[in-house]
């Protein structure tokens, strides 16, 4: 079976602290996908970013980083220097690369950036 | 904006109802995913067609049915309403039918159910 966990439901930070988000996956496939979406309080689902599971290289875009390590199941999530813009909810999701194509995600955390 | 037109924005019916939830995906996309957001249950996959065919079914009721139109257009029709069924409901669209290509989603349809 497929499973996301983000053992995080609510982080609080101060503008310009980082942030780690955690996402941990389970999955018996050896070709899948790993996805971040952010959903601000609009409510509106947006992409971050896409890795596939043969690709463990990090990836920084802005102030936004990811690591993820396929030893541990993991694909974290930071912000740097934190604003009040990232607060929202943030998901992490999981698909296969064959059979079924269902996103499988994880129940979010939310993220609160206090000024 | 991700491309993905969902209407109406919100909706209010009574329960025992039936209504139409309508998703034009983003162009050139043959992939459209329905979800379900609600407070307890998360984000919860419904059913994905591609160009048209039923690619993968999820946790939809069978009080719920979908369909995908030549033109791509995908609608969810949710009938018998129950004050459960009160949630946001997504569509998101990718080019291809799996993984290897970001799915975008649309802004939601809020449905209450009263």
């Amino acid at each position: 079976a497929q499973k996301v966990t983000q053992a995080q439901t609510e982080i609080s930070v101060v503008e310009k602290e980082d942030v780690t988000l955690d996402c941990v996956y389970e999955t018996r496939d050896t070709t899948y996908y790993l996805f971040w979406y952010k959903q601000p309080p609009s409510g509106e689902l947006v992409f971050l970013i896409r890795r596939n599971s043969f690709d463990e290289q990090n990836e920084i875009s802005g102030r936004y980083s990811w690591n993820f390590q396929k030893s541990t199941s993991s694909f974290n999530f930071t912000i740097t220097a934190s604003q009040v813009v990232d607060s929202a909810v943030y998901f992490c999701a999981l698909i296969k690369t064959s059979g079924t194509y269902k996103y499988i995600f994880g129940t979010g955390t939310r993220l609160k950036v206090l000024a | 904006d991700s491309g993905v037109t969902q209407t109406p924005k919100h909706l209010i019916t009574a329960t025992g109802q039936r209504v139409t939830l309508r998703c034009s995906p983003r162009s050139g996309d043959l992939s459209v995913y329905w979800y379900q957001q609600s407070l307890d249950q998360g984000l919860q996959f419904l059913i994905q067609y591609y160009n048209g065919e039923e690619r993968a079914k999820g946790n939809i009721l069978e009080r719920f049915s979908a369909q995908q139109f030549p033109d791509l257009h995908s609608e969810l029709n949710l009938s018998s309403l129950e004050l459960g069924d009160s949630a946001l409901y997504f569509c998101a669209s990718s080019a291809s039918g799996g993984g290897n290509t970001e799915a975008f989603f649309g802004q939601g349809t809020r449905l209450t159910v009263v």
